[in-house]
């Protein structure tokens, strides 16, 4: 069966560094991939779009690969910042589906 | 716009009762999807419609589960009986087709349902 998994549940990253999110998935063949921000007690935010022929794309700080051979993407938030805490959803896109992942609760610490 | 709006935002009833969450899309967006979101499961797809059609109910777990979209500024979500294992909370999305149907979508704020 198809499955997404984001690397780790919580991240902690010291401000300032780069903060490096990952996305894998099996037995999936996604057109497109794209990451949401999430906040406590609000909905998901759309961040970034990648498709299967593109890799990389870059919005601001933001920067996402997408590796269909390793079947990874990896989400780097550079010059990170304690509002850039927040849980991090990936989610595939292909065969007329929608998978996302669990997501990865990131903290920046000041 | 004042973005994706749902209604009740918590929602606590008793097994076996009926509930019904309510949502209203961004104007001139032809897509609206229902979720459900828990800790265990994460974030999951139930349904989503096209221009008012339902296109895709793969993901409603069950005959309880059942959604409407009268017209294209309205719909509904409903479960009927409730049970402890559907508290949740429930988003609706709503986007606008460009290159395919998941295109960026625009989540409300959410329903957080408590079934006792």
């Amino acid at each position: 069966s198809q499955k997404i998994e984001q690397n780790s549940e919580a991240l902690n990253i010291q401000e300032g560094k780069t903060a490096t999110l990952t996305c894998n998935y099996t037995n999936y063949s996604p057109a497109y991939l794209q990451w949401y921000r999430q906040d406590p007690g609000r909905g998901p935010v759309f961040l970034l779009l990648i498709r299967e022929n593109e890799k990389e794309k870059r919005k601001e700080r933001l920067k996402v690969t997408f590796d269909t051979t390793l079947k990874q993407s990896l989400f780097h938030i550079t010059a990170s910042q304690p509002a850039d805490s927040a849980t991090y959803l990936c989610a595939l896109v292909g065969d007329d589906k929608i998978i996302f992942g669990k997501g990865t609760r990131l903290h920046i610490l000041p | 716009d004042a973005g994706v709006i749902q209604s009740p935002r918590h929602e606590v009833t008793e097994m076996g009762q009926e509930v019904t969450l309510r949502c209203k899309p961004i104007s001139g967006h032809d897509y609206l999807f229902w979720y459900r979101q828990t800790m265990m499961r994460g974030l999951e797809l139930l349904i989503y419609f096209n221009n008012n059609v339902p296109i895709d109910d793969s993901g409603m777990p069950e005959d309880r589960f059942s959604a409407k979209m009268p017209n294209a500024s309205f719909s509904t979500l409903k479960i009927q009986p409730s049970e402890p294992r559907d508290s949740a909370v429930y988003f609706c999305a709503s986007s606008l087709s460009r290159a395919g149907s998941y295109n960026e979508q625009f989540f409300g704020p959410g329903t957080r349902l408590t079934v006792l």
